[in-house]
């Protein structure tokens, strides 16, 4: 079935350095979606894309939808404490328009 | 605060016991998503409705039941409890009109079984 995974699982990272992290599949899709959950938290919706090769974003985030559709990339510039956290992708895959699928998080620690 | 309410809060039960978790979307959304998060784990799909109908289904085990009434609300069921099912429950709403589908989310029930 359809899948994401996400890249790195976790990170350790010093306060004030820029954070890259990934989320691909092996098929295309039409929707991609980046959420951050606090722990015991619900997930917050951070930025949502909606076309191959869009730019957005959000304060210090920023999110690219892929050319080949197949995968989305977060970034967080000058990281600070309360971006602690995991980071979920999500996104809706082409061929089955009315499933949306999480990937499994990227936990992120910041060291003051 | 993402609009989607869910309640109780929190949840202390017995093992073979059943309780209902109650969730209300956000104004003007038709549809409810609920998810199963265990300790450490991702966000496993449970089940889907859209406008009081089931539109999809999960790794929904069939001891757990859902449904969506009339003025969109929505309650999940969950029967015969195993110290397993012990997890944050979360339900989501989105709007569900052509490609704008994000999900937002409620802050959660967590469920202890004992």
């Amino acid at each position: 079935g359809q899948q994401l995974n996400q890249s790195p699982q976790s990170m350790f990272i010093q306060e004030g350095e820029d954070v890259s992290m990934n989320c691909t599949s092996s098929s295309i899709f039409n929707t991609w979606l980046w959420y951050k959950q606090d722990p015991g938290e619900g997930p917050v919706l951070l930025i949502a894309l909606y076309k191959a090769g869009e730019l957005t974003s959000n304060g210090r985030l920023t999110a690219q939808f892929g050319i080949t559709r197949k995968d989305s990339f977060l970034n967080i510039s000058a990281s600070i404490p309360s971006d602690v956290g995991i980071y979920f992708c999500a996104g809706r895959p082409k061929t089955s328009y009315d499933k949306v699928i999480f990937g499994p998080g990227t936990s992120l620690s910041v060291i003051p | 605060d993402s609009g989607v309410t869910q309640t109780p809060k929190h949840l202390i039960t017995a093992t073979g016991q059943r309780v209902t978790l109650r969730c209300s979307p956000r104004s003007g959304d038709l549809s409810v998503y609920w998810y199963q998060q265990s300790l450490d784990q991702g966000l496993q799909f449970l089940i889907q409705y859209y406008n009081g109908e089931e539109r999809a289904k999960g790794n929904i085990l069939e001891r757990f039941s859902a449904q969506q009434f009339p003025d969109l609300h929505s309650e999940l069921n969950l029967s015969s409890l195993e110290l397993g099912d012990s997890a944050l429950y979360f339900c989501a709403s989105s709007v569900e009109r052509g490609v704008y589908n994000e999900q937002f989310f409620g802050p959660g029930t967590r469920l202890t079984v004992l």
